[in-house]
């Protein structure tokens, strides 16, 4: 079975500091996808990125980066230079690649990290 | 217009009523699903829908019955709730099932639901 650990459920930061979200997995498959999400108050969760299980790169976009590491089973985002903006529910999520690749409908989230920008 | 519009945003309804949730995607997805989003809870999977059928039902009560009449649009009809069952019901699409290479996710804004 498959899980995802957020184990920090809220963290506040002053803007402009360094905050890193930690995700921690676990799976059987050797193939599978991690994903981070942001849903701010509005509701809607927001794709960030997706990583597959074959490429431990770290990931760079703006503000924000990407750790993956596949000893430890972490994927583990940091967001540079905070804004209020940033404010909102981050989700890390799993899911297995299934048979053949073509995906198996289940996404399993972790509880989310709410985090609070203060200005 | 943004890509997965869900519809109402918000719904009070008693435990006797009957409604429906609509979740309508722009984006061209050929796959579809229900999450439910409780407090203190993660994300709950509860239906998925790939090319208009049913793939995955998540142990779903009977008083949840999804509809997909198209590759576009998502329902989500509610009987005879219990008021543990008020929570944020969140839409996604995604063209290619999760776990796919190209199975992102693209979520509505949700429905808040209370049922008193």
């Amino acid at each position: 079975a498959q899980k995802v650990t957020q184990a920090q459920t809220e963290i506040s930061v002053v803007e402009k500091e360094d905050v890193t979200l930690d995700c921690v997995y676990e799976t059987r498959d050797t193939t599978y996808y991690l994903f981070w999400y942001k849903q701010p108050p509005s509701g809607e969760l927001v794709f960030l990125i997706r990583r597959n299980s074959f490429d431990e790169q770290n990931e760079i976009s703006g503000r924000y980066s990407w750790n993956f590491q596949k000893s430890t089973s972490s994927f583990n985002f940091t967001i540079t230079a905070s804004q209020v903006v940033d404010s909102a529910v981050y989700f890390c999520a799993l899911s297995e690649a299934g048979h053949s690749g073509a995906g198996s409908y289940q996404l399993t989230f972790g509880k989310g990290t709410k985090l609070s920008v203060i200005p | 217009e943004t890509g997965v519009t869900q519809t109402p945003r918000h719904l009070v309804m008693g435990m006797t009523n009957k409604k429906s949730l609509k979740c309508e995607q722009h984006l061209g997805h050929n796959a579809m699903y229900w999450y439910k989003q409780s407090a203190k809870k993660p994300l709950e999977l509860m239906f998925v829908y790939s090319l208009e059928e049913r793939v995955e039902n998540n142990s779903v009560p009977s008083r949840f019955s999804p509809e997909c009449p198209n590759s576009s649009h998502l329902f989500l009809h509610l009987h005879t709730l219990q008021p543990e069952d008020s929570a944020l019901y969140l839409c996604a699409s995604s063209q290619g099932l999760a776990g796919s290479n190209t199975g992102e996710l693209f979520f509505g804004e949700g429905s808040r639901l209370t049922v008193l």
